[in-house]
């Protein structure tokens, strides 16, 4: 099984509050990626990472801002939390390289009240 | 941008029952990925399929890579309760890799 993960996996919030989501893996992977998923629903890449100081935004608009300071850690960041951000995230790292799969942590299951 | 599509979104089957998913890309892809996602769980990857016409199997799994390298398919033998799960293909384009919609298999014991 794949050594990524995600803190908190769970957290319930109030609007307008600051929040980061925190995803390391002891992998080695230069590749990081953060997902949106609704229960059941199909995956939203909204930013990625191709190593250090590498960071892009994804095909989901979102309001979130990540981080990539160190090869082992991407955290994601949530500056003033409003409903419409209740979902699941999704992290994953892979390999360097055109064909390398994806492995995913447990993810963190966010409510905004 | 590229859109990948699959069909059906849901499928309930009888225990023992075949299931086949479908996927189709809105653009040529270099390779398809599959994974499984189990109820409340993360997206695991399954297989890669990268050559035209390519076929793998993974004991009652079968994959399946078109001609084109637009589409693909999953084709499950005789279902299982372990096969509960929401499969994605995902498809690699130019530089990203971008997953389809799911089918979420539901097995009637």
């Amino acid at each position: 099984e794949a050594d990524i993960y995600q803190t908190p996996r769970y957290l319930v919030i109030g609007t307008g509050k600051k929040i980061t989501l925190e995803c390391s893996q002891t992998m080695g992977h230069d590749k990081m990626y953060w997902y949106q998923q609704d229960p059941g629903m199909e995956l939203h890449l909204i930013h990625y990472s191709y190593g250090v100081n590498s960071t892009e935004k994804g095909d989901l608009s979102s309001e979130s801002t990540v981080s990539r300071i160190r090869t082992e850690h991407f955290p994601l960041t949530l500056e003033s939390a409003r409903p419409s951000h209740t979902s699941q995230y999704l992290c994953a790292s892979s390999e360097l390289g055109f064909d390398q799969p994806q492995h995913f942590g447990d993810g963190t299951r966010l409510s905004i009240l | 941008g590229q859109q990948v599509m699959q069909i059906p979104q849901y499928q309930h089957v009888q225990e023992g029952e075949d299931f086949t998913t479908y996927c189709n890309s809105s653009t040529t892809l270099s390779n398809i990925q599959w994974y499984k996602q189990r109820p409340g769980g993360h997206p695991v990857f399954l297989i890669q399929l990268v050559k035209s016409g390519e076929v793998k199997k993974q004991k009652r799994l079968t994959f399946q890579f078109g001609e084109a390298k637009k589409n693909s398919s999953l084709h499950i033998t005789a279902t299982q309760t372990t096969d509960v799960g929401t499969y994605f293909c995902a498809g690699q384009g130019n530089e990203k890799l971008t997953f389809g919609t799911g089918t979420r298999l539901t097995i009637i014991p």
